[in-house]
């Protein structure tokens, strides 16, 4: 059974600063890895999608890494800004059908 | 470009009273279609998925079911809410054969 994992679950930076969020996955046989964003009470903005044949994605700041034979992925925010405050979810897709495994999240709070 | 709606964007609802949750998707055909609850203090669960009209899966046992009356509508329902059964509804979509996928504002259902 795939389980997804998240590490820190909260973190807290001063504005300004690069930072990495961590997910890791047990089974190795993903179909794709998808990285979200969380607003308080709201729905998920999709940010990156990597496939498996992939090695990373970029968007803007945001840079995200994937390793399958390992089971990790990391996000990787530059020059963080207050506006990039939100829970920040990973999840993976184990087969065409898409249907996604999530992580708990990460907390991420980036202070003016 | 597509657009993903669901109503209504919160609820209140005494034990043992029917549910139906409404979620459609505009400006797209034939796409998979999902739905998901993120519960307090737990990450995001896949419910139900469906590849078309009237196929629905269902990923976990639950005291609620689902229907896909139109291409691009998904409905979530249950004839006596349960207690548990609070937490916030996403539904979501994808393009059949494209890894994806893209989530709407999400229900917040308070059972009491």
């Amino acid at each position: 059974k795939q389980e997804v994992t998240q590490i820190p679950a909260a973190l807290s930076v001063p504005e300004g600063e690069n930072l990495v969020l961590n997910c890791s996955f047990t089974d190795s046989a993903i179909y794709n890895l998808q990285w979200f964003r969380q607003d308080p009470g709201k729905g998920l903005t999709s940010l990156l999608l990597i496939q498996s044949s992939q090695r990373e994605q970029t968007s803007g700041r945001l840079n995200a890494s994937l390793d399958k034979s390992s089971g990790r992925s990391t996000l990787y925010i530059a020059a963080s800004q207050p506006g990039d405050s939100a829970t920040y979810l990973c999840a993976v897709a184990g087969g065409a059908t898409n249907k996604l495994i999530f992580g708990t999240g990460t907390l991420l709070a980036v202070q003016p | 470009s597509q657009t993903i709606h669901q109503w209504p964007a919160t609820l209140v609802q005494p034990v043992g009273s029917p549910l139906s949750l409404e979620c459609t998707v505009e400006g797209t055909s034939n796409p998979n279609l999902y739905w998901y609850r993120q519960a307090a203090g737990r990450g995001l669960q896949l419910l139900f998925y469906s590849v078309g009209i009237g196929q629905i899966s269902s990923e976990v046992p639950q005291n609620l079911s689902a229907s896909r009356p139109q291409d691009r509508q998904f409905i979530l329902s249950s004839k006596k809410l349960l207690l548990s059964d609070s937490g916030f509804y996403l539904c979501a979509w994808s393009i059949a054969g494209v890894a994806e996928q893209f989530f709407g504002p999400g229900t917040r259902l308070t059972v009491l």
